[in-house]
């Protein structure tokens, strides 16, 4: 069966400090995507990345980056020099082929920054 | 570039009426799909379509049902509305075909239902 952990529930951090949220997944699917996306309190989802399961090479965006490690079946995303901005929810999720491609999402992290 | 769209954004609605929540897939998605996420939860899929057949069923009321017209927008009708129903419900769409450069998986920014 799919499952995607987010550990963390909530996260504290201030300005400018290096944050790195966590996210385990289990699947037996060999073609699955992975993704983060922020929802911020307005209440959209946010697209932040799509990851697909052939894929391993850790990607940076900005101040994104993610980590992407099949061995250890975790998609961690660390967000660099936070902002205040970054506040939100960020939801880890997976979408495999025999789920016919619905996404099952984590319990999200709430990341809070203080100025 | 078009996106999903979802009608209406906010709704308001009271206990024990009925609701319908419309979504407008992004052209040539033919697959539909829609969350529930409650106050602090995290959305969880009810069902999906393709090709106007249900192609998929989560944790859905029986209170609930939706289907997909010949266009491929969707709507999701709720009866005998209660107030534990009050969430926000995201729809997304898809192509069929979801190639490792054309994933195309794309939500609408959802309806907020309010049931008082």
């Amino acid at each position: 069966a799919q499952k995607v952990t987010q550990a963390q529930t909530e996260i504290s951090v201030v300005e400018k400090e290096d944050v790195t949220l966590d996210c385990v997944y289990e699947t037996r699917d060999t073609t699955y995507y992975l993704f983060w996306y922020k929802q911020p309190p307005s209440g959209e989802l946010v697209f932040l990345i799509r990851r697909n399961s052939f894929d391993e090479q850790n990607e940076i965006s900005g101040r994104y980056s993610w980590n992407f490690q099949k061995s250890t079946s975790s998609f961690n995303f660390t967000i660099t020099a936070s902002q205040v901005v970054d506040s939100a929810v960020y939801f880890c999720a997976l979408s495999e082929n025999t789920g016919g491609f619905k996404t099952i999402f984590g319990a999200g992290t709430r990341l809070f920054v203080k100025a | 570039a078009a996106g999903v769209i979802q009608s209406p954004r906010h709704l308001i609605k009271e206990k024990r009426e009925t609701a319908t929540l419309k979504c407008y897939p992004i052209p040539r998605h033919d697959t539909v799909y829609w969350y529930q996420q409650g106050p602090g939860q995290d959305p969880q899929f009810l069902i999906s379509f393709y090709e106007k057949m249900q192609s998929d069923k989560g944790s859905i009321p029986d209170r609930f049902s939706a289907q997909q017209f010949s266009d491929y927008h969707s709507e999701l009708n709720m009866s005998s509305l209660e107030l534990g129903d009050s969430a926000l419900y995201f729809c997304a769409s898809s192509p069929t075909y979801r190639g490792q450069d054309n994933y195309g998986y794309t939500f609408g920014s959802g309806t907020r239902l309010t049931v008082v």
